[in-house]
């Protein structure tokens, strides 16, 4: 049992370039989240899935695109990067329906975009 | 627009000291508050607490809700070198998702 598992953990891009960041979960969760984290700023959600094929703003979209084609499978998309892109990405997911708002994340994406 | 504090943003604290983190937050649709601790990686649960007054206990760990005052504060008694982390704290909202909106975090150093 993995749990939350991201793909890549590093990566460094030129401004411009495109990139997807895989998330993979093992524990059957509905929900699936992720968020940005930058030095002082704490973490913050990017875009969530409630199911697979659905999706959902959260409160920095710009510039990043997501898809849910399977349960276990969240995809994050850069199609131009930009400088201002440069974070960690934290990947989390959690169960529906059992009145725990726990959300279990996975060990982040570094990506620097020079 | 839906906010979540934490004070102090770092501390700096001795071995065998006990410490308390603050979080305050105003949310229009509240569901719950979680702490966090995050090391190196990723973050780790700590407690869920939706209802006032109860306190949640775990080892030298503590936290509780005043949902009238709306704030939490999370007490770490008798400190050790392995509680340094950030820790976090989170209001999940009530809607379809439940996301949560996380605070910036508390730093907590504890020297030897």
């Amino acid at each position: 049992n993995a749990g939350v598992t991201q793909t890549p953990k590093f990566r460094v891009l030129k401004t411009g370039q495109s990139m997807t960041l895989l998330c993979a979960q093992d524990m059957n969760h509905e929900y699936m989240y992720w968020y940005r984290q930058d030095p002082g700023m704490g973490l913050r959600l990017i875009h969530y899935s409630v199911g697979e094929g659905t999706t959902a703003k959260g409160e920095v979209p710009d510039g990043y695109n997501v898809s849910r084609l399977k349960k276990q499978n969240f995809l994050l998309g850069l199609e131009s990067a930009a400088p201002s892109q440069t974070s960690v990405y934290f990947c989390a997911s959690r169960q529906a329906g059992t009145g725990k708002d726990e959300q279990y994340f996975g060990p982040g994406t570094r990506l620097t975009v020079t | 627009e839906d906010k979540v504090v934490q004070s102090p943003l770092s501390l700096v604290v001795h071995e065998g000291d006990t410490v308390t983190l603050n979080c305050s937050y105003e949310v229009t649709n509240f569901r719950s508050l979680l702490w966090y601790k995050q090391e190196k990686k990723a973050p780790t649960f700590l407690f869920m607490l939706t209802s006032s007054g109860i306190e949640k206990k775990s080892g030298r760990l503590s936290s509780i809700l005043d949902k009238k005052e709306l704030f939490s504060i999370l007490n770490i008694t008798a400190t050790q070198t392995g509680d340094s982390a950030i820790y976090l704290c989170a209001v999940a909202l009530n809607q379809a998702g439940t996301a949560l909106i996380f605070g910036k975090g508390t730093t907590l150093s504890v020297s030897s």
